[in-house]
């Protein structure tokens, strides 16, 4: 099955770019979805088909895929953003998840 | 606007089985996917299985397989995850979700949390 590899924790100063990898073979033949989730919450999507943005989502967020790897950036990072957040892909009809990478903002 | 309100928390001896609801409002129910996905105490995310609320189609994740049953009524707008044979590490949250075709998964339940504990 296919696997999705994220770092465990990201560190980011407050108003500096956060940058969140999500490796997996072949990953830029998919399409990846981001979702932010906060404590005690339910998880948020912040970015569908690699790139785009749901409406309501700042614009600070932005994705990118290539090759192996998919990239979540967050410009001008805010302790709001302070989260987990997971990728997300399809492997024939079945749906994987990264194992999530803790955003902290200190 | 588009809601999934799942049922309440649940406590489970191994061994027995829980039926988790989720009824959608705000859209057409059998326009998209259910999906349901269930995060274990400090994990993360794992891919359950859907179901087409259209003509009732299920796709299980193959470590489910034989012990979950997705379900759906159409004249209620309504979901159902049915897991079996429980054990002490299917002590998680389940959520709902729905899906756009092989794309996104745009709203999400609150969450069902399930213990399983003798």
């Amino acid at each position: 099955s296919h696997e999705l590899t994220q770092p465990a924790s990201v560190s980011v100063s407050p108003g500096q770019t956060a940058s969140i990898t999500c490796s997996g073979d072949k990953l830029g033949d998919k399409y990846v979805c981001w979702y932010q989730q906060r404590p005690g919450q339910s998880p948020v999507l912040v970015i569908f088909q690699d790139d785009k943005r749901p409406s309501g989502i700042p614009e600070r967020f932005s994705g990118s895929n290539s090759g192996n790897t998919a990239t979540l950036t967050i410009s001008g990072t805010q302790g709001m953003d302070e989260a987990d957040y997971y990728c997300q892909a399809w492997d024939s009809s079945n749906v994987v998840f990264g194992g999530g990478t803790k955003l902290t903002v200190l | 606007q588009v809601r999934l309100v799942q049922s309440g928390a649940e406590v489970k001896k191994p061994g027995a089985s829980v039926k988790v609801s989720c009824k959608a409002s705000g859209y057409t129910f059998i326009g998209y996917y259910m999906h349901w996905v269930r995060q274990a105490p400090g994990q993360g995310l794992e891919w359950m299985g859907w179901i087409s609320p259209n003509n009732g189609g299920t796709k299980y994740a193959l470590k489910f397989q034989g012990r979950v049953t997705m379900t759906r009524d159409t004249s209620i707008s309504t979901a159902y995850m049915d897991l079996s044979r429980l054990r002490s590490d299917d002590t998680a949250v389940y959520y709902c979700l729905r899906g756009e075709g092989y794309s996104k998964f745009d709203y999400w339940g609150q969450g069902t949390l399930v213990t399983v504990s003798s």
